[in-house]
């Protein structure tokens, strides 16, 4: 198992650019979700998604937009990139309800 | 409101000392989940525990122990002996149980550096 891949590992944008941060997971997990790690503030949630075909926002959800067509993807689009998103970014799934969350490696996101 | 907080921002220790790590937590489900999470210097999140809000035995495994105490809302973690591989930043986290969230509330994150 490849458990939780994240692609790219770095990327830079210019402001207003977008792009797609992709997350892939080969556990079956119904939850997949989307945090961002901003020094200080340790981990947000961006948006979550229970099941192929549902998300809902989190905590930070401004600027960003997901989808879920398939139980193995989660990704994380940026419609129109601002140095306020320069941050890493996690995706990460979990089998159910308030278990473990399986982490991927992260993608640091850089945008000038 | 949900919340974790991590008062110590960063501890330094000299190797084989003991320390431990505060988390304090604020929620007012009855059921919920906490955890602790380490982060190496290599960036990615190592899941360490996961304790149920009606569990309140102490859990310990080989160097690390939790420490679970509802009265006070604090979910402790200690490292005995602690070794220069321990240096990482660790986070707490809470999961309220019910709805379809799933979604973990991290406190700020201790930084422990352990010198040799």
């Amino acid at each position: 198992n490849a458990g939780v891949t994240q692609t790219p590992k770095f990327q830079v944008l210019k402001t207003g650019q977008s792009m797609t941060l992709q997350c892939a997971q080969d556990m079956n997990h119904e939850y997949m979700s989307w945090y961002r790690q901003d020094p200080g503030m340790g981990l947000r949630l961006i948006h979550y998604s229970v099941g192929a075909g549902i998300t809902d926002q989190g905590e930070v959800p401004n600027g960003y937009n997901v989808s879920r067509s398939t139980t193995e993807d989660f990704p994380l689009r940026l419609l129109s990139a601002a140095p306020s998103q320069t941050s890493v970014y996690f995706c990460a799934s979990s089998p159910g309800t308030a278990l473990k969350q399986y982490f991927g490696p992260g993608t640091r996101l850089t945008v000038t | 409101a949900q919340k974790v907080t991590q008062a110590q921002t960063e501890i330094s220790v000299v190797e084989k000392e003991d320390v431990t790590l505060d988390c304090v937590y604020e929620t007012r489900d009855t059921t919920y989940y906490l955890f602790w999470y380490k982060q190496p210097p290599s960036g990615e999140l190592v899941f360490l525990i996961r304790r149920n809000s009606f569990d309140e035995q102490n859990e310990i495994s080989g160097r690390y122990s939790w420490n679970f105490q509802k009265s006070t809302s604090s979910f402790n973690f200690t490292i005995t002996a602690s070794q220069v591989v321990d240096s990482a930043v660790y986070f707490c986290a809470l999961t309220p149980y019910g709805g379809a969230t799933n979604k973990l509330i991290f406190g700020t994150g201790t930084l422990l550096a352990v010198q040799p």
